[in-house]
């Protein structure tokens, strides 16, 4: 499968518990981009990477968030001291360089995040 | 900031019927919009896009969107549906020309229901 795969696909946490999600992107795509889904709502951007630099973030992304891509290929987002308002989707995404002139995204199936 | 609007929340049909959801967007400037498909347990998937061009676009499984500028639209339309069709249709913008990298700004949704 080529696709985007993000891993673990479904996690529950206490409240206050730190948690981490995975996203491989599709292999050649150098961008990367993190989103967030709640009930009823289309999904939200927090943040995306072109290769290792993380180029912009959202004011949803409280400082409690922190993502990384490290070698310009996987990422990783953490959720420190995690809130019920936690409780979510979290997508994942990735596209090609500009330069192909086209930028769809690819998505992932999400980690789906419950707090108690 | 850039907003989208899908106005119909849940649409429900009979098979064969047509099919038409709204999408508007509120940006001044160049945008790429896209029309994005989420079927019961399965990710986003690309259903089309526009980036420039024919301001009809095409796009999988006999969907087509139509820009119309003045507007600031990107209705979805399908002539037949089909239960198949049973899933949630997403509009994002994103603004920049094609070659951008911006993230996708989404609308909240529209539940379609096709009934046998």
């Amino acid at each position: 499968d080529t696709g985007v795969s993000q891993n673990p696909r479904h996690k529950i946490t206490k409240r206050g518990q730190n948690v981490t999600f995975r996203c491989d992107p599709i292999s050649e795509h150098n961008r990367l981009y993190w989103y967030r889904q709640t009930l009823g709502q289309g999904p939200e951007f927090l943040t995306y990477f072109q290769n290792e630099a993380q180029l912009e973030k959202s004011r949803l992304l409280s400082d409690r968030f922190s993502a990384e891509r490290p070698k310009g290929s996987f990422s990783t987002l953490e959720i420190q001291r995690t809130e019920q308002g936690d409780s979510a989707m979290y997508l994942c995404a990735s596209s090609s360089s500009p330069g192909t002139g086209h930028n769809e995204q690819f998505f992932g199936p999400g980690t789906r995040l419950t707090v108690l | 900031a850039q907003s989208v609007s899908q106005h119909n929340h849940h649409v429900i049909l009979s098979e064969a019927a047509s099919l038409e959801l709204g999408c508007n967007y509120s940006y001044g400037g160049t945008v790429n919009l896209f029309w994005y498909v989420q079927y019961p347990g399965q990710h986003l998937q690309l259903l089309l896009k526009y980036f420039s061009g024919d301001p009809l676009v095409k796009g999988i499984k006999g969907f087509e969107a139509e820009f119309i500028k003045s507007k600031f639209s990107f209705n979805l339309r399908k002539p037949s549906v089909q239960w198949s069709d049973t899933a949630e249709y997403f509009c994002a913008v994103n603004p920049g020309p094609s070659g951008s990298a911006r993230q996708l700004t989404f609308g909240s949704g529209t539940q379609l229901t096709v009934l046998p």
